[in-house]
């Protein structure tokens, strides 16, 4: 089982559509949990970190659910610009590395 | 302030070819990790440098080894290329990796290998 699992997609959504992705990881010992956006042959960029009570940057909110180790990020009002591959990342204990998931593409469409 | 940067951007090699990628870390970092991408995956560990010594390492073979520098840059070898080397490196810098912490990465703008 991999440690990071995502559905990989693609989700293609209408402008001004909600769109959710959801990620689950292995261990239960994480302590830390990021999305990171990707653009075409571009690096991945911290969207936002993720915390225990959930948290919300405009458009963008993420979720984590301990118990049932998984984590979410929804997008509100999707916008053409958002189109891009949103990676779920965790951090297990201490200074490990961060441990990414494959993905999940998205595609806004006009 | 400076970030992460990366050279060169793009790279062709042929496969049992060495290659170089370097890293210039952003001001004020001593640590430097770097990860490979390949297409349609998500990163992979690759190793972690820490004041000129590694000091992590993942699943990757002997042949991608790593230097860090005093001014904590860092480069990154791989010997014999292989086809399946190709793939996009990206480093990031952080500081103090003896520090548990919840911060995350902020990565330069990758090199792209291209093995033929």
């Amino acid at each position: 089982r991999k440690e990071v699992e995502q559905d990989p997609g693609p989700f293609n959504v209408p402008e001004g559509a909600t769109v959710a992705f959801n990620c689950t990881y292995s261990n239960s010992a994480s302590q830390s949990f990021f999305w990171y956006r990707q653009d075409c042959r571009k690096e991945p960029k911290l969207l936002m970190s993720v915390y225990s009570s959930g948290n919300e940057d405009g458009r963008f909110t993420a979720q984590l659910n301990r118990a049932s180790q998984y984590i979410s990020l929804l997008i509100r009002d999707s916008k053409l610009s958002d189109s891009a591959t949103y990676l779920c990342v965790v951090r297990n204990s201490g200074n490990t590395p961060l441990v990414f998931g494959k993905g999940t593409r998205l595609s806004v469409i006009a | 302030e400076t970030g992460v940067t990366q050279s060169p951007t793009h790279l062709i090699k042929t496969r049992g070819q060495q290659v170089t990628l370097r890293c210039s870390s952003q001001s004020g970092h001593n640590t430097v990790s770097w990860y490979q991408q390949a297409l349609g995956q998500g990163p992979q560990f690759i190793f972690q440098y820490y004041r000129e010594e590694e000091n992590g390492r993942g699943n990757f073979p002997p042949r991608f080894s790593g230097l860090q520098f005093p001014n904590y840059s860092s480069e990154l070898n791989v010997n014999a290329l292989e086809l399946d080397d190709s793939a996009l490196y990206l480093c990031a810098s952080s500081l103090d990796s003896r520090r548990p912490s919840n911060s995350p990465l902020h990565f330069g703008n990758g090199t792209r290998l291209t093995v033929t």
